[in-house]
């Protein structure tokens, strides 16, 4: 089992250019989530998938959108990269089912110059 | 709205010392809780959850967490500090309107003087 993967592991990017950045599960999870890490402010939720065919926006939207593309799948694109996109972006899925933990990837260092 | 609440940004204990980092929530319903770490450039791992099941919590590598609810705070401790413990340690809570999220504190970075 390689839980949940994402691609790529490292990006740098000039502003306005566009990229997906590409997670998969293979433990039949229901849910898959999208988020950012910023120094001091935790994990914020961008987008989330709660079952096959469903998205839904998180806290921090805004410039992102995602494609559940099967139940393993969920890809983040960012259509117009902005310097405020410098972050971390981890994937995470769970099984969906009442208050179950979320299993992480291991991020997506993103630079927008 | 549901929230958690980490005291301190960064805590520093020697190897051998117990370790405490707080955790506040705000719910007005009994929440999930739970901890997390994160390694250097790693990913989130579960350390362990609080379901109402028991209010004493055990988890990964030694630590526990209590429940209390007359002070709405899920406090992680280990007895001895090792080395190994360094990383950055999360404090979350999961909504009752929306099971399948999670609402993140802002963390807590954990440091192991030799």
């Amino acid at each position: 089992n390689a839980g949940v993967t994402q691609t790529p592991k490292f990006q740098v990017l000039k502003t306005g250019q566009s990229m997906t950045l590409q997670c998969a599960q293979d433990m039949n999870h229901n849910s898959m989530y999208w988020y950012r890490q910023d120094p001091g402010m935790g994990l914020r939720l961008i987008y989330y998938s709660a079952s096959e065919g469903t998205t839904d926006k998180g806290e921090v939207p805004n410039g992102y959108n995602v494609s559940r593309l099967n139940k393993r799948e969920f890809s983040l694109r960012l259509e117009s990269a902005a310097p405020s996109q410098t972050s971390v972006y981890f994937c995470a899925s769970s099984p969906g089912t009442s208050y179950n933990e979320q299993f992480f990837g291991p991020g997506t260092r993103l630079t927008v110059l | 709205a549901q929230s958690v609440t980490q005291l301190g940004s960064h805590v520093s204990v020697s190897e051998g010392a117990l370790v405490l980092l707080r955790c506040n929530y705000s719910s007005s319903v009994p929440p999930y809780l739970f901890w997390y770490v994160q390694y250097p450039n790693q990913g989130l791992q579960l350390l362990l959850k609080y379901t109402s099941a028991a209010t004493l919590v055990k988890g990964i590598n030694g630590f526990e967490a209590e429940f209390k609810k007359s002070e709405t705070s899920f406090h992680l401790t280990k007895p001895s500090a090792h080395m190994s413990d360094a990383a950055e340690y999360f404090c979350a809570v999961s909504p009752y309107s929306s099971a399948s999220k999670i609402i993140f504190g802002s963390g807590t970075r954990l440091s192991i003087r030799p």
